[in-house]
């Protein structure tokens, strides 16, 4: 049972557009969702990360919105570059435990 | 500060064997976590240790297993291996105390493929 849903699957954007993934989830004991980078052949890079007790965050030209009341939180890419052409991935963790359940990740490509 | 490392890179196998994968945390890292990743079920975490202890663990068969020896350093063993068992395992590690300790630092991988 998959319990970070993510979507889409994979997304095309021309080159400074906006990337957009979202995320869903049911469990309310998640209190952590890390945003996760990977490219062919690399493991997960943490992008950035968020607690529910705040309703954005950004980091340079990647944001993540988060509604506690619907169980979801997004990921936006600004001004998306070729170089930002990577698989991402959601995840959420528990206060008592550390263990990442994955969201199936997004393809995203960014055409020059 | 070094990044975690796990060895080999790549492995070859066939159906029945054994394996064992090495993970080395980022120094001052005491958890250490190991997932599974294939294209049809993605992310999945197989288990984490910390201070030689199994603290938690996925929903794998008992031919997974794992070890941290004393210095962080863990090992992941596979049984029987089979055909379903060819995936990417990443091992991951984290610090335990003071902030950021939620955070989970990646390594390569290990590519093993069963034939």
């Amino acid at each position: 049972q998959q319990q970070v849903k993510q979507s889409p699957q994979s997304l095309i954007v021309q080159k400074g557009g906006i990337s957009i993934i979202n995320c869903a989830y049911e469990n309310t004991a998640f209190d952590y969702f890390p945003w996760y980078q990977q490219f062919p052949g690399k493991g997960p890079a943490l992008l950035i990360a968020i607690r529910p007790d705040v309703s954005e965050k950004k980091e340079g030209r990647f944001t993540i919105s988060f509604n506690k009341s619907a169980k979801q939180f997004s990921l936006h890419i600004m001004d998306s570059q070729p170089g930002d052409s990577a698989t991402y991935f959601c995840a959420a963790s528990t206060f008592y435990d550390y263990k990442l359940s994955f969201g199936a990740g997004t393809t995203v490509t960014v055409r020059a | 500060k070094a990044g975690v490392t796990q060895t080999p890179r790549y492995l070859i196998k066939t159906r029945g064997q054994q394996v064992t994968l090495s993970c080395s945390p980022i120094s001052g890292h005491r958890s250490v976590s190991w997932y599974q990743q294939t294209p049809g079920q993605g992310l999945q975490f197989l288990f984490e240790y910390f201070s030689e202890t199994q603290r938690n663990k996925g929903n794998f068969p008992g031919r997974f297993s794992g070890r941290q020896f004393s210095n962080s350093r863990s090992e992941m063993n596979v049984s029987t291996l089979e055909l379903g068992d060819s995936a990417l395992y990443l091992c991951a590690s984290r610090k335990t105390s003071g902030g950021g300790s939620d955070t989970q630092y990646f390594g390569p991988g290990t590519r093993l493929t069963v034939l």
